[in-house]
């Protein structure tokens, strides 16, 4: 999984209470992203990060925040967890090529999170 | 904006036989396009891409994908399926000179029976 793992891998929570996920990468990519899949949605951005302190919101972002103080690690907090985000959360990385961008993202084997 | 709309959501074909998975997209400026595979319970890998040059993308494990611009495709061909190859099949979008961010398909199931 090119260099990225991802933390907890399964989580079941109740509703209400703060999630952190964890991604790491060994890779030094200055492109993090976060994603969550449903079935019949294929993957939908949450947020991202194009450096430390740098982040940015994707198009389901609501409930969801994020941080990233250093390269190597981007947080997934759900403040309080409801049952709509039960989900497969995905990380992924990318770096640019010859200084542009290319879009190649490579993806973290995802965490399973259930909120009963 | 840009979209990517995976025709079928499922796809059943026997082993051996030939199969396309089929993906348009929509877009206002050059693109970049992708296809990743998702083996049950795993992440998604990158099975090729096209950022430029020949239409013809050759990726891993045989599959291949053309892009048609006039169209607005990118279709992913197998000419003989493996068991190995059940899985979910993405088709992705990015801009060229635009952000670092993919807009994806919603999956097509492939299901290889004997």
């Amino acid at each position: 999984d090119a260099g990225i793992t991802q933390s907890p891998r399964h989580k079941v929570t109740e509703t209400g209470t703060p999630v952190t996920l964890r991604c790491h990468q060994t890779e030094n990519h200055r492109y993090m992203y976060w994603y969550r899949q449903d079935p019949g949605h294929g993957l939908r951005l949450i947020h991202y990060s194009y450096g430390v302190k740098d982040t940015d919101k994707g198009e389901v972002s609501d409930g969801y925040s994020v941080s990233r103080s250093k390269t190597e690690d981007f947080l997934l907090t759900l403040e309080s967890a409801t049952s709509s985000q039960t989900s497969v959360y995905f990380c992924a990385i990318s770096e640019r090529q010859g200084g542009l961008a290319k879009n190649i993202q490579y993806f973290g084997a995802g965490t399973r999170l259930s909120v009963l | 904006a840009q979209s990517v709309t995976q025709l079928d959501s499922q796809v059943p074909v026997f082993e051996e036989a030939p199969v396309e998975l089929r993906c348009n997209y929509s877009s206002s400026v050059s693109v970049y396009l992708f296809w990743y595979v998702q083996y049950p319970n795993q992440g998604l890998q990158l099975l090729l891409k096209y950022l430029s040059g020949s239409t013809l993308v050759k990726g891993i494990n045989g599959f291949e994908a053309e892009f048609n611009k006039s169209q607005t495709s990118f279709h992913l061909r197998k000419p003989s399926v493996h068991i190995s190859d059940t899985a979910e099949y993405f088709c992705a979008v990015g801009s060229q000179g635009g952000s670092e961010k993919l807009v994806f398909g919603k999956g097509t199931k492939l299901t290889v029976n004997p």
